[in-house]
């Protein structure tokens, strides 16, 4: 297994589009988390998703928006991209849905907003 | 509101020195807290849970209520500790977890 993987690794956008991140979980995980990771600060926690069904948020607005497929992978979409939006972001599954359960991150996509 | 602070960005200590990185919260109730690491080209990997009480590569944390703390320490440090490590707390009621900061802890040789 190659872990939780993510795509792209990079993406560069301008102001005012749109973007969507993928998130492949580790084979048996059904639960995915995002979070957003700004330059300098810890990971702040955007969605939880478990059985395609949303069971957290964080303070996002929202331009941000999230789902879960039926093979438990999951993408991850903002809107009218702002230039704070600049981050880099993460993606974790578990294998339950307890928040208190490991969860093992992906290597990230770079946004960057121009 | 609950909260993890980090107040060191940067430690930096001599190779066979002892480490402390240091984690306060703030929480209603009983905290669980993690301590997570991501070496260099690496991924965000967890080192160890409180509730777990274990020692990881010679890391080890106390969960002390009165001060809330959870501070990350090892007796010896390695070169290979050289990582960026942050303390997080889990927020059942929306299956959140709380991140610090961060430190960067570099090892010198």
């Amino acid at each position: 297994d190659a872990g939780v993987t993510q795509s792209p690794t990079h993406l560069i956008k301008t102001r005012g589009q749109q973007v969507t991140l993928r998130c492949s979980p580790i084979s048996g995980h059904k639960s995915v988390s995002w979070y957003q990771q700004v330059l300098g600060q810890g990971p702040q926690f955007i969605f939880q998703y478990y059985e395609k069904e949303e069971r957290g948020r964080g303070n996002f607005p929202d331009r941000f928006s999230a789902r879960q497929f039926p093979n438990y992978s999951s993408e991850l979409n903002v809107n009218a991209l702002l230039l704070g939006d600049s981050a880099l972001y993460l993606c974790a599954s578990s294998g339950g849905t307890s928040v208190y359960n490991e969860q093992f991150f992906g290597p990230g996509t770079r946004l960057t907003v121009l | 509101a609950q909260r993890v602070t980090q107040p060191e960005k940067l430690l930096s200590v001599f190779k066979g020195a002892p480490v402390e990185l240091k984690c306060n919260y703030s929480y209603s109730g009983s905290p669980e807290l993690f301590w997570y690491v991501q070496y260099s080209r690496q991924r965000l990997q967890l080192l160890l849970r409180h509730i777990s009480r274990e020692s990881i590569k010679g890391f080890t944390a106390d969960l002390n209520k009165g001060e809330t703390s959870f501070h990350l320490k090892k007796p010896f440090a390695q070169e290979e500790d050289s990582a960026m490590y942050y303390c997080a707390l889990p927020r059942a009621s929306n299956y959140q977890l709380i991140w610090g900061a961060g430190t960067k802890l570099i090892i010198k040789p």
